[in-house]
């Protein structure tokens, strides 16, 4: 099956500074990876996703970058702030849309 | 424009009981799905259904684990016989169920098993 890894485990950034997580799967059938934001005692929410028809996404002041050959794909928040520090999950869907996620990257803004 | 609901967000157990833990999905949303996240994890693929249908259970235990998703009523989760070993914050998610379909997560139900 899918085994997404995700890098580092924790960061920690200046407010204002940018964030950058990284992913890696070894599934090469693997068309869609969604990004979700965990905070504390809550559920994962989308915050963005792409498609392998795209290698790039972005939306305000997050964005997700796609490289099918090496399957790796990333997460950039810029302009950090204290709302932003949460656990961010990559994942990416196998057959029968199941989603195999990362073990999770603790973002922590530092004001 | 309510989202996925789950209850309750917070079951205890003592070992030898069952669990019981509920999902309806978003509106208009047809296929669900659970995750379980065991602290400091990922969340763990269980079980995809759709109406009526379990389409694909290879993530959820072969024992004690079932899961439902009745034509009427929210999706059911139920662990039998619970063990220290399930304590996991259990997620719901639902989606139109297309292929690279958005999946929308619930709060969660966090078991505690004494």
């Amino acid at each position: 099956g899918e085994n997404v890894e995700q890098h580092p485990s924790t960061l920690s950034v200046q407010e204002g500074d940018s964030a950058v997580i990284k992913c890696t799967y070894s599934d090469s059938a693997s068309n869609y990876f969604p990004w979700y934001k965990q905070e504390l005692g809550k559920g994962p929410q989308l915050i963005i996703d792409i498609r392998s028809n795209v290698g790039e996404k972005k939306d305000q002041r997050i964005a997700v970058t796609l490289n099918k050959t090496a399957k790796h794909f990333s997460l950039h928040i810029t302009e950090t702030q204290p709302e932003d520090s949460a656990v961010y999950f990559c994942a990416a869907q196998e057959g029968n849309n199941r989603l195999a996620f990362g073990k999770g990257n603790q973002v922590v803004v530092i004001p | 424009n309510a989202g996925v609901m789950q209850n309750p967000r917070h079951l205890v157990r003592r070992r030898g009981q069952e669990a019981r833990l509920r999902c309806s999905p978003m509106k208009g949303h047809s296929h669900v799905y659970w995750y379980r996240q065991l602290p400091e994890e990922g969340l763990k693929f269980m079980v995809y259904l759709q109406k009526e249908n379990i389409i694909d259970e290879s993530g959820m235990p072969k024992e004690r684990f079932s899961a439902e998703f009745p034509k009427e009523g929210p999706s059911i989760l139920r662990i039998q016989q619970v063990v220290r070993g399930d304590s996991a914050a259990y997620f719901c998610a639902s989606s139109l169920g297309q292929a690279q379909e958005t999946q929308y997560f619930g709060p969660g139900t966090r078991l505690l098993v004494l």
